[in-house]
């Protein structure tokens, strides 16, 4: 059985960096043609794709947030982590992470988690 | 600022037929990469609906169907049921700039 979840602050700062992890089971991050993305989305808004992380290192961003994007994995921990520098009040959205299925498709998500950015 | 274009609303009354089209280009699913769709309920996390095009996962309803022609996909719901009012995104693979995953502007499809 698959699953995961999304784990981080609620609230960061505007300029603050943002740090989200999502612990993962079920799957191996080392199988070929596995990955796990993150996707984001704003209240009342469309889902938009953040990064991608894929089980040889290859790692797909954004091309709009790639600046302030960084994404690493920790095969021994079953963890991915994203940061996200100089968030700003329209980074607000619910982030969620998902299991990616042959570099195509999300089968399996996060229950997703809130992130407000605030001063 | 999707690439990928639906409409933002459909709607039917139950047991109607309703189709969401999304709408892309030649660097998109007019390039051949598959669309997926997904269905989100409000305060929950998507669903897979349909993936590579047409195929349902396990445990999808056989009224859900997905096409794919050119440079346009679309979701078809045969014999409409309230439970489906929800919202609909498709996504797919965009080669441009460093190449990325999509999503569609979103559908909320609802039930007369």
């Amino acid at each position: 059985q698959i699953t995961l979840k999304e784990s981080g602050p609620t609230l960061v700062k505007p300029t603050q960096t943002l740090t989200l992890t999502c612990t993962f089971s079920g799957f191996s991050l080392s199988t070929s043609g596995v990955g796990v993305g993150w996707i984001r989305q704003p209240p009342g808004k469309a889902l938009e794709c953040l990064a991608l992380i894929y089980w040889n290192d290859d790692n797909r961003y954004s091309p709009s947030l790639k600046s302030r994007l960084t994404f690493t994995k920790d095969t021994s921990k079953n963890q991915v982590v994203l940061t996200m520098t100089n968030m700003d009040p329209v980074d607000t959205a619910t982030y969620y992470c998902a299991h990616s299925r042959q570099m195509k498709y999300f089968d399996y998500w996060g229950q997703g988690t809130l992130v407000t950015v605030s001063s | 600022q999707s690439v990928l274009t639906q409409p933002p609303s459909v709607s039917g009354a139950p047991g109607q037929r309703v189709t969401i089209s999304c709408t892309g280009s030649s660097s998109n699913i007019g390039a051949g990469y598959d669309v997926h769709w997904y269905q989100q309920f409000p305060g929950t996390a998507p669903k897979l609906l349909i993936y590579a095009n047409s195929n349902r996962p396990s445990g999808v309803p056989d009224r859900f169907s997905g096409s794919k022609s050119g440079t346009s996909a679309s979701l078809a719901i045969t014999g409409l049921q309230a439970e489906d009012e929800a919202d609909y995104y498709c996504q797919s693979y965009d080669s441009s700039l460093s190449g990325s995953n999509v999503f569609g502007t979103g559908t909320k499809v609802t039930v007369l």
